[in-house]
């Protein structure tokens, strides 16, 4: 399977916890997208790198989360001290280069973060 | 205001009717558009983009309004497999996509 894949797909944690997560884009893409999206809702951007440098952040982005990827090619996001408010889907997104900023994003599965 | 409005939903239609949802924009400077499609517990996926000039893709319609700063996606003769949340999508043109809150569609048999 050549596209978007997140891991791990479900984590549940405690609060006060720090947990981890892994993007890894479709290999020929540099930009890449992390997104919050909880029930009813849209994905939220958080985040996003062309390359190995993060471009953009918002402010949804508080200083419990940090976003990387160091080699341009697989990202990770990290939240610390979890809270049960951050309980939510993460995803990822890539894109080529070849297209403008606002092109098509290729979506990864997702993964289920819950707080307790 | 949320960057992105879209209508509320849900919308149930018995197949083959047309069915049209409306997305707004608070942002003069977005540049390009999107409709996305998301099944239940999948994630997102580009059903097609929105051009000025307005775009066709089989049953599905979308056209964009600058002046008004709006967005429409138009499906015709429903299917049940249409069934789905739409997500209407602005990009300024810098690196941040706005996503709004999608619609949800019921196509019943």
């Amino acid at each position: 399977d050549t596209g978007v894949s997140q891991d791990p797909r479900h984590k549940i944690t405690k609060r006060g916890q720090n947990v981890t997560f892994r993007c890894d884009p479709i290999s020929e893409h540099n930009r890449l997208y992390w997104y919050r999206q909880t029930l009813g809702q849209g994905p939220e951007f958080l985040t996003y790198f062309q390359n190995e440098a993060q471009l953009e952040k918002s402010r949804l982005l508080s200083d419990r989360f940090s976003a990387e990827r160091p080699k341009g090619s697989f990202s990770t996001l990290e939240i610390q001290r979890t809270e049960q408010g951050d309980s939510a889907m993460y995803l990822c997104a890539s894109s080529p280069s070849r297209d403008s900023p606002g092109g098509e994003q290729f979506f990864g599965p997702g993964t289920r973060l819950t707080v307790l | 205001r949320k960057e992105v409005e879209q209508d509320p939903g849900p919308f149930n239609v018995p197949e083959g009717a047309t069915v049209a949802f409306n997305c707004t924009y608070s942002n003069s400077a977005s540049q390009s558009f999107f409709w996305y499609r998301q099944d239940c517990r999948k994630e997102p996926k580009l059903l097609m983009s929105v051009y000025s000039s307005g775009n066709e893709d089989g049953r599905f319609t979308a056209q964009l309004n600058r002046a008004s700063q709006y967005i429409s996606l138009l499906i015709r003769d429903s299917k049940l497999s249409d069934s789905a949340t739409y997500l209407c999508v602005s990009h300024t043109g810098g690196f941040k996509t706005i996503f709004g809150a999608g619609t949800r569609l019921f196509v019943k048999a």
